[in-house]
């Protein structure tokens, strides 16, 4: 089946520092999706992608659906304590439904202050 | 408008018992999906329900069963369970099958 690698696997930076993490996947995607979980909580949707090549931002966060359909990336600029938590990218099957997604293996971010 | 909701939040079994773990959606969804969170082996979808039909399955024993009713809540039951079926339960809800997943806070199982 399908599967997302995502890297790095855990990050620590300093509070101000701009974050990157990608995903890659063995087979292609029509939808990237970015999810944020913090702890005793479910994912968060963050962002979503549709379209090669794509660019959206939501506030400090700006993803791209890859070229190839088969990565995505995330950065987030300025980090704050709040940033902390497992970012997740997802999409779903290329053949199936949106009610199905496959994750990440997830990237965890940790911020000092 | 209120988020999913799950219930009960935390629950202890013990190997060979069954549980089932209940998913109220947000109001107006009609598609619930059932995934299943490990350190080991991440976030895995478990099912999907859609008008009281189950209409995709993961890759899950026999043991993993849901159900969807009328009001499109949802449970899902595990029967004999096993160690192994420690983990973080995940409940997400969306308008329909292809709309954005709104996940719950989770139900943590612990089986000893």
């Amino acid at each position: 089946g399908q599967q997302l690698n995502q890297s790095p696997q855990s990050m620590f930076i300093q509070e101000g520092e701009d974050v990157s993490m990608n995903c890659t996947s063995s087979s292609i995607f029509n939808t990237w999706l970015w999810y944020k979980q913090e702890p005793g909580e479910g994912p968060v949707l963050l962002i979503a992608l549709y379209k090669a090549g794509e660019l959206t931002s939501n506030g400090r966060l700006t993803a791209q659906f890859g070229i190839t359909r088969k990565d995505s990336f995330l950065n987030i600029s300025a980090s704050i304590p709040s940033d902390v938590g497992i970012y997740f990218c997802a999409g779903p099957p290329i053949s199936g439904t949106a009610s199905k997604l496959t994750f990440g293996t997830g990237t965890r971010l940790q911020v000092t202050l | 408008k209120a988020g999913v909701t799950q219930t009960p939040r935390y629950l202890i079994k013990t190997r060979g018992q069954q549980v089932t773990l209940s998913c109220s959606p947000i109001s107006g969804h009609r598609s619930v999906s059932w995934y299943q969170q490990t350190p080991g082996q991440g976030l895995q979808f478990l099912f999907e329900y859609f008008s009281e039909t189950q209409r995709n399955k993961g890759n899950f024993p026999g043991r993993f069963s849901g159900r969807q009713f009328s009001n499109s809540r949802s449970e899902m039951n595990v029967s004999t369970l096993e160690l192994g079926d420690s983990a973080l339960y995940l409940c997400a809800s969306s308008f329909d099958r292809e709309g954005t997943q709104y996940f719950g806070p989770g139900t943590r199982l612990l089986v000893l």
